[in-house]
């Protein structure tokens, strides 16, 4: 079955980045969308943005242009999602999705948190 | 971005219980909408997309309805499993956005 595998907790500094990854399984890597989704403690899920690795096509949150970047490595079937320039508001569980028909999403990682200190 | 507002933000209920929550978007999403299931400590669960269609494998007391930019969730005869909190989503343009959640807790 589908399984969205995704590396472990990380504790950064304020100013650094991070790279999450998202080995997927299951299914054929190239002919679904992933996506990264993010829940801050105790908060609702924010959509960060979107890879599409058939075309290689991504589509960003405005809110983490410039500071997001989210790639896929087809050979290793695994999705990418790297934040820069962090900040302690940028603590949360980072998620990946797959995007099934309808733009659903209906597989998701386990979850990676990511904790941002001064 | 298309605003999604859920209500109510949270319902207490008692097991056998219908609810239903309400998720308004800011303009008409044309059927893309989705709706989760998180309970703590989890990744969220696909329970509904495309308004009304029932993911694989989720009980049939889940129904989804609504059009333009008024959706619904519909929890029939509420079991234990149901306690959690349900998010909206819409997939009609980018950014996709959700709605603020809904918790459901035990009256």
């Amino acid at each position: 079955q589908v399984q969205l595998v995704q590396s472990g907790a990380e504790v950064k500094k304020s100013g650094s980045s991070v790279k999450v990854s998202c080995k997927a399984s299951g299914g054929t890597f190239r002919d679904y969308g992933i996506n990264w989704v993010r829940q801050a403690p105790g908060q609702g899920l924010e959509w960060m943005g979107e890879i599409i690795p058939i075309f290689n096509t991504t589509n960003y949150a405005q809110k983490f242009e410039g500071r997001v970047t989210i790639t896929a490595d087809e050979s290793r079937s695994t999705a990418y999602m790297e934040l820069s320039s962090l900040r302690s508001d940028d603590t949360a569980v980072y998620y990946c999705a797959r995007v099934a028909e309808w733009e659903a999403l209906d597989y998701w990682g386990q979850g990676t948190l990511v904790t941002v200190s001064s | 971005d298309i605003q999604m507002t859920q209500s109510p933000s949270s319902v207490s209920a008692s097991v056998g219980d219908r609810i239903t929550i309400t998720c308004r978007a800011s303009q008409g999403v044309s059927n893309w909408i989705a709706w989760f299931q998180q309970k703590p400590g989890k990744a969220p669960r696909l329970l509904i997309y495309a308004t009304s269609s029932l993911q694989s494998g989720v009980p049939s007391r889940f129904s989804g309805g609504g059009s333009g930019s008024n959706y619904t969730l519909t929890i029939r005869s509420l079991q234990p499993e149901d306690f959690a909190t349900y998010y909206c989503q819409q997939a009609y343009s980018f950014p996709r956005t959700f709605g603020q959640g809904t918790k459901v807790e035990i009256k």
